[in-house]
């Protein structure tokens, strides 16, 4: 079975502080990982996948088959991007996602 | 372009009683997941609808059930309602069916079964 472990609930940092959200995955095939985001009051939405290989908001996350991790990282936080983040598998076979539990990040001024 | 809406946003339901969820997706969208979000369990795939017919189903009970009509609009029922089902319903749609297509969620609703 598939399965999303982000260890933590809560990351604290102060503003301008490096982030990395981590995120471990469990599968044995090819999976296609996303993470989602959600701001305060605002719907839950896509911010990155990692077959885009893309830059988002300053973040960044790569596939590590090896360490089964895909952890989220930004050299630089900023206050805005407060948020719960959600990491995401989907299998490779099937179109049914798998979610983390999701960490909350609370960047301090 | 209108976002997802999903109507009730709030509901209050008693044990053993039925209710039906409703979802309208962006148009143009022709793919509609459902979800449940609860503390205890976290987000968990219900299942997802496209051209009106059920293209995967996620591990819940057969109490609950979906639809989808022919303009992509998406109802999901759920019956003989238990308190563990009180939980966030989350709504997403998507151009068509396939893991290329960004999902696009609605704001939810909040069912509270007492």
């Amino acid at each position: 079975a598939q399965r999303v472990t982000q260890p933590e609930k809560l990351l604290s940092v102060f503003k301008g502080a490096p982030v990395e959200l981590k995120c471990n995955y469990s599968y044995s095939g090819s999976p296609e990982l996303f993470w989602y985001v959600q701001y305060s009051r605002q719907r839950l939405q896509l911010l990155l996948r990692h077959i885009s290989r893309e830059s988002i908001k300053g973040f960044t996350a790569d596939l590590n088959k090896g360490e089964t991790s895909f952890h989220l990282k930004k050299p630089f936080a900023q206050e805005e991007d407060s948020a719960m983040y959600y990491c995401a598998l989907m299998s490779g076979g099937s179109y049914i996602p798998t979610f983390g539990r999701g960490t909350s990040l609370i960047v301090h001024p | 372009k209108a976002g997802v809406t999903q109507t009730p946003r709030y509901l209050i339901k008693t044990r053993g009683q039925q209710v039906t969820l409703s979802c309208s997706p962006i148009s143009g969208h022709r793919s509609v997941s459902w979800y449940q979000q609860t503390p205890g369990q976290g987000l968990q795939f219900l299942f997802e609808y496209f051209s009106e017919t059920q293209r995967n189903k996620g591990n819940f009970p057969g109490r609950f059930s979906g639809r989808q009509f022919s303009n992509s609009r998406s109802e999901m029922n759920v019956s003989t309602l238990e308190l563990g089902d009180s939980a966030l319903y989350l709504c997403a749609s998507s151009l068509a069916y396939g893991k290329s297509y960004e999902q696009y969620f609605g704001p939810g609703t909040r069912l509270t079964v007492t």
